[in-house]
């Protein structure tokens, strides 16, 4: 079956730094790539997605590539601020699994001035 | 677009009482609705699938008699917490799915609705 896997929190960094969250899956097919982003208190928001192999994904000034070689959708934001602290989601849909989304555990990213 | 709301964004109950929950989205049709239950620090876990008009289609090892669902509409699906305790507590969290509204099935989260059973 599908499965997300991505690295355990929480993370902590201090403000305007480098930025990165591990994110590797399996699945059948050719799935979709997506992460979500959930601030204190809130639901998800999309933060950005990836459709096929070698797509990069961007928003907000997060990136991650759709990497099928390696079966990876890293996130990464060169300078993040406190607004950046949220538990970060990595997700895929795969139509085998009829287009239902599997999610990664979540990393929790705590950005300090 | 593509607001997906929920109703309460609260609630706390006795335990042996019933709790509805309801998802709206507010400005396209939602054809497909999912339920999500989030454990405190952990990810989402899929609960069941939703079409407007049909029976939910629940994942392995939920409870459909304890957990109701009903999409009677394009824009309004609800879930009912049946005869609730405390192990029910959770942040429940629905998205909706739709036409004309972003890719072919993408989903849009509500703000979710956190329960907590006395």
């Amino acid at each position: 079956g599908n499965s997300v896997t991505q690295m355990e929190g929480p993370v902590t960094l201090s403000e305007e730094a480098f930025l990165t969250i591990n994110c590797t899956y399996t699945a059948t097919g050719y799935p979709s790539l997506f992460w979500y982003v959930q601030y204190p208190g809130e639901g998800l928001q999309l933060l950005l997605k990836a459709t096929k192999a070698d797509d990069k994904g961007s928003n907000k000034g997060f990136e991650a590539t759709y990497r099928k070689e390696t079966t990876s959708f890293h996130l990464e934001k060169g300078s993040v601020q406190v607004s950046d602290s949220a538990v970060y989601f990595c997700a895929l849909r795969s139509g085998a699994a009829g287009n239902k989304l599997t999610f990664g555990g979540g990393t929790r990213v705590l950005v300090k001035p | 677009g593509a607001v997906v709301s929920q109703h309460p964004s609260w609630v706390i109950c006795k335990s042996g009482t019933s709790v509805k929950i309801e998802c709206r989205s507010l400005d396209f049709q939602a054809t497909t609705m999912f339920w999500y239950r989030q454990f405190p620090k952990q990810s989402l876990m899929l609960m069941a699938t939703s079409n407007e008009g049909s029976k939910a289609t629940y994942e392995q090892g939920v409870e459909k008699d304890k957990f109701l669902i009903n999409h009677a509409s394009l824009t309004l699906s609800t879930l009912t917490v049946t005869s609730a305790h405390p192990e029910d507590s959770s942040f429940y969290i629905c998205s909706a799915s739709g036409t004309g509204q972003g890719s072919y099935n993408e989903q849009f989260f509500g703000p979710g609705t956190r329960l907590t059973v006395l």
